[in-house]
């Protein structure tokens, strides 16, 4: 089954500065890689998807990147905000049909 | 004008007991999902449905056992609760099936405490 690993488990920036956040998948045969974010106590939410056509997408100050051959993809954030500040969690979806889930990476930014 | 709405938002109940929680989507989704995220956040599918029917069943204890009675309800049954039952469980749909791709779009979860 696809496993996917996703670095770092914790990041803390400055507000306005840059932050990555990185994954891996196993299954080549995965084809759809979306991003969600959650608020303490809230809702996973989608905040930006690519499919395996593409190897860039980007929406105002986020952007993901795929590279295919490598299986990984990273998530961009530019010029962040207090409000940014929140659990990411990237995901992978292969043959199975199922969406498989990284370990999620809590962003802090600090005024 | 909820899209996806669960019930209860909270559950504390003791160990041993049978407990049920309730998902429905107004968005006319084909395919419903459960999650468990647990302490440390790790969100992890249990079961999917497609329009009634029961398309993925990872491996969980046999005593959770999800029941769709119409497209837009998915809910789960928990018996003989366990203390590692212990998480929030997220429902979640989405406009599919496969090979389309298209956005889930989650429930705000119940917290579920087993003592």
């Amino acid at each position: 089954g696809e496993n996917v690993e996703q670095h770092p488990s914790t990041l803390s920036v400055q507000e306005g500065d840059s932050a990555v956040i990185k994954c891996t998948y196993s299954d080549s045969a995965s084809n759809y890689f979306p991003w969600y974010k959650q608020e303490l106590g809230k809702r996973p939410q989608l905040i930006i998807d690519i499919r395996s056509n593409v190897g860039e997408k980007k929406d105002q100050r986020i952007a993901v990147t795929l590279n295919k051959t490598a299986k990984h993809f990273s998530l961009h954030i530019t010029e962040t905000q207090p409000e940014d500040s929140a659990v990411y969690f990237c995901a992978a979806k292969g043959g199975g049909n199922k969406l498989t889930f990284g370990t999620g990476t809590q962003l802090k930014v600090e005024l | 004008d909820t899209a996806v709405s669960q019930t209860p938002k909270y559950l504390v109940t003791q160990m041993g007991n049978d407990k049920s929680i309730k998902c429905e989507q107004n968005l006319g989704h084909d395919t419903m999902y459960w999650y468990k995220q647990d302490s440390k956040k790790f969100l992890k599918i249990m079961f999917s449905y497609n329009n009634k029917e029961l398309i993925i069943n990872e491996t969980v204890p046999n005593r959770f056992s999800p029941k769709s009675p119409d497209k837009a309800h998915l809910n789960l049954h928990i018996n003989s609760l366990e203390l590692g039952d212990s998480a929030v469980y997220f429902c979640a749909s989405s406009q599919e099936p496969p090979p389309l791709h298209r956005e889930q779009y989650f429930g705000p979860g119940t917290r579920l405490t087993v003592t």
